[in-house]
């Protein structure tokens, strides 16, 4: 089944850490982001990529990376987490030539300590 | 100012209801105006799609772009206790750089049986 997955859904971690989040689509799409959203607030472009070896930021200046070496895949990395850095982080993807219809993951929820 | 204004709720309303939702715009350069339906711990999955001014209806839900108002409303008939979600509003220009989406808040609605 086509999907896109987010690992892990809930993360807990302490301040300095580096923490790498996962995407996976399995729809092909050429294009993919990454998110923020906070609690009853707009969600925030913070990365995404036309496809493999790009990369660009979005809108919300992030100090997360993130990568793009096959289609499938579009991990996020944190160096060092920080409190700041708490937040819901939400992976989307789309066609290359839709123009708006993006499919989303479930999410993974952020805390750092 | 936010480009996207959208009341946060919650909106609440008995089971069978209509439900009406709207957002609002600064930029009249947005063409494309969707709404996404966000479940509890899942990203937002999307429900309608209407290109520049008029309604669009499927099934239950009626999009309506007012873009001389720069006004844009949802309508859910014979609302059910499975509509309770957040409802996101986006918006997109037409040719918008890699399909960014700007986002309204969203607005939570709650169907009492």
């Amino acid at each position: 089944e086509a999907d896109i997955y987010q690992t892990p859904r809930y993360l807990v971690i302490g301040t300095g850490k580096k923490i790498t989040l996962e995407c996976s689509q399995t729809m092909g799409h050429d294009k993919m982001y990454w998110y923020q959203q906070d609690p009853g607030m707009e969600l925030h472009l913070i990365h995404y990529s036309y496809g493999v070896n790009s990369t660009e930021k979005g809108d919300l200046s992030s100090e997360s990376t993130v990568s793009r070496i096959r289609t499938e895949h579009f991990p996020l990395t944190l160096e060092s987490a920080r409190p700041s850095h708490t937040s819901q982080y939400l992976c989307a993807s789309s066609e290359y030539d839709s123009q708006n219809e993006q499919f989303f993951g479930p999410g993974t929820r952020l805390t750092v300590l | 100012q936010k480009e996207v204004e959208q009341d946060p709720g919650p909106l609440s309303v008995p089971e069978g209801a209509i439900v009406s939702l709207n957002c609002t715009y600064s930029n009249s350069a947005f063409q494309y105006f969707m709404w996404y339906r966000q479940y509890s711990r899942k990203g937002p999955e999307l429900l309608m799609y209407t290109y520049s001014s008029g309604n669009k209806e499927d099934g239950r839900f009626t999009a309506q772009v007012d873009k001389s108002s720069k006004y844009i409303s949802l309508f859910i008939r014979d609302s059910q206790p499975s509509d309770s979600a957040t409802y996101l509003c986006a918006m997109a220009m037409v040719k918008a750089a890699g399909n960014k989406l700007t986002f309204g808040g969203g607005t939570r609605v709650l169907v009492k049986p």
